[in-house]
């Protein structure tokens, strides 16, 4: 069965620090893909990142990394000097590749992340 | 930059009634996809659709919801007798899809129409 657990429903940090949120799925497909979206307040989902299950190699963009660990089936993003504009609710997701996938997202619960200034 | 849009952006509607939430996907795009997310909670899976059919639907994609890409651009999900559990925002994405070699492309999301049953 494919799930995906983000632990941490709310994380509140003052500007300027660095705030990781976490994320751990499960699969039992060797293919697989990992993604995370942010929902602003406004209420859209804004893609941020893919990763597919081949490549481990930890992601920079700007203040924002994540870490792929397949040993413990885990795909954290960590903001680097956080902002009150990073302030939304942050999902990650898992998408099965194998055979007869439709690349349907299951989504985590979300982490409700609040920068204060 | 296309994107994916979706209208209306709120719509209410009486308990029992029937409604129509459209998306326009992104012009190339092969693969389409309805997810809801209640109030607060996470966002689910409801169907996917390729080729002119569905190609997945999750237990909440019962026989009260249908699908349909009526045109070459319109993609729409009908509720056919509204409940009260229908309330939730309902996302459009669509994607270059699955492909053999196990490859998953990016969805790209809608703003979403929310919808308040009464």
């Amino acid at each position: 069965a494919q799930k995906v657990t983000q632990a941490q429903t709310e994380i509140s940090v003052v500007e300027k620090e660095d705030v990781t949120l976490d994320c751990v799925y499960e699969t039992r497909d060797t293919t697989y893909y990992l993604f995370w979206y942010k929902q602003p307040p406004s209420g859209e989902l804004v893609f941020l990142i893919r990763r597919n299950s081949f490549d481990e190699q930890n992601e920079i963009s700007g203040r924002y990394s994540w870490n792929f660990q397949k040993s413990t089936s885990s795909f954290n993003f960590t903001i680097t000097a956080s902002q009150v504009v990073d302030s939304a609710v942050y999902f990650c997701a898992l998408s099965e590749a194998g055979s007869g996938n439709t690349g349907k997202l299951i989504f985590g619960q979300g982490t409700t992340l609040q920068v204060k200034p | 930059e296309p994107e994916v849009t979706q209208t209306p952006s709120h719509q209410v509607t009486q308990m029992g009634q029937e409604v129509i939430l459209r998306c326009v996907p992104i012009s190339n795009h092969l693969y389409f996809y309805w997810y809801r997310q209640i109030l607060g909670q996470k966002v689910e899976f409801l169907v996917s659709f390729y080729n002119n059919e569905i190609s997945e639907k999750s237990e909440i994609f019962d026989d009260q919801f249908s699908v349909e890409r009526p045109d070459g651009s319109n993609f729409t999900l009908k509720i056919r007798s509204t409940k009260l559990e229908d309330s939730a925002m309902y996302f459009c994405a669509s994607s270059l899809g699955v492909t053999a070699g196990g490859s998953v492309a990016t969805q790209y999301f809608g703003p979403g129409t929310r919808l308040l049953v009464l």
